[in-house]
């Protein structure tokens, strides 16, 4: 079974710093997707960027990059020049199977992140 | 803007009501599905879809009716409510290389 771990429930960073989500991810199929999500305090789930098992280079989307380390099964987020508007819960997530073999996306627990002004 | 339109975003309903949740999208995705997110249990699958005329039970399906005759939308019918279906319901419609999610219903049952 698939499985993402997210081990820092809540992380603080200094506005216009950069800072680092981790997820680590386990799953045996050989394709796979990751995503991650932000959840503002609104309520919506914004998706942010991907990153497919075979891209050989790590996503990048405007000041998100994703830290795409296969053998190590990570992909951590990485926000740069941080804004009070980030200020969210961030979800890591994977593309996997259920035990009933219907797709769906399986997250981790979520990440709150803080920004400090 | 292109995207998943899910209403209503807030609802209440007795015990015993029915109701249907509305969800479209408009890029053309096949794969959609409905998620409820509780505190503590994550996000779960309630049912998805493959496309139109073909939809499948995820992990949470009791108490849920989908259908999909049309690639744009995916309803999903609560039957006859219960507390238990206190959540907030999220409706996702997935591409290859993305998957977006309506900007969610929080439904509360009395």
């Amino acid at each position: 079974a698939q499985k993402i771990t997210q081990t820092q429930p809540g992380m603080f960073v200094q506005e216009k710093e950069a800072v680092t989500l981790d997820c680590t991810y386990d799953t045996s199929d050989p394709s796979y997707g990751l995503f991650w999500y932000k959840q503002p305090s609104s309520g919506e789930m914004i998706f942010l960027i991907y990153q497919g098992s075979y891209d050989q280079q790590n996503a990048t989307e405007g000041r998100y990059s994703l830290n795409f380390q296969k053998a190590r099964k990570s992909a951590n987020l990485v926000i740069s020049a941080s804004q009070l508007g980030d200020s969210a819960m961030y979800f890591c997530a994977m593309r996997g199977v259920t035990q009933g073999g219907s797709e769906k996306l399986v997250f981790g627990k979520g990440t709150k992140l803080t920004v400090n002004p | 803007n292109a995207g998943v339109t899910q209403t209503p975003k807030f609802q209440v309903l007795k015990t015993g009501q029915s109701m249907t949740l509305q969800c479209a999208q408009d890029m053309n995705h096949e794969y959609m599905s409905w998620y409820r997110q509780d505190p503590g249990m994550g996000l779960r699958l309630i049912h998805y879809s493959v496309g139109a005329g073909i939809t499948d039970q995820g992990e949470v399906p009791n108490g849920y009716n989908v259908s999909r005759s049309t690639t744009e939308d995916f309803p999903l019918r609560l039957l006859s409510a219960a507390p238990s279906q206190t959540s907030v319901y999220f409706c996702a419609s997935r591409g290859q290389f993305e998957a977006f999610f309506g900007q969610g219903t929080r439904l509360t049952v009395v």
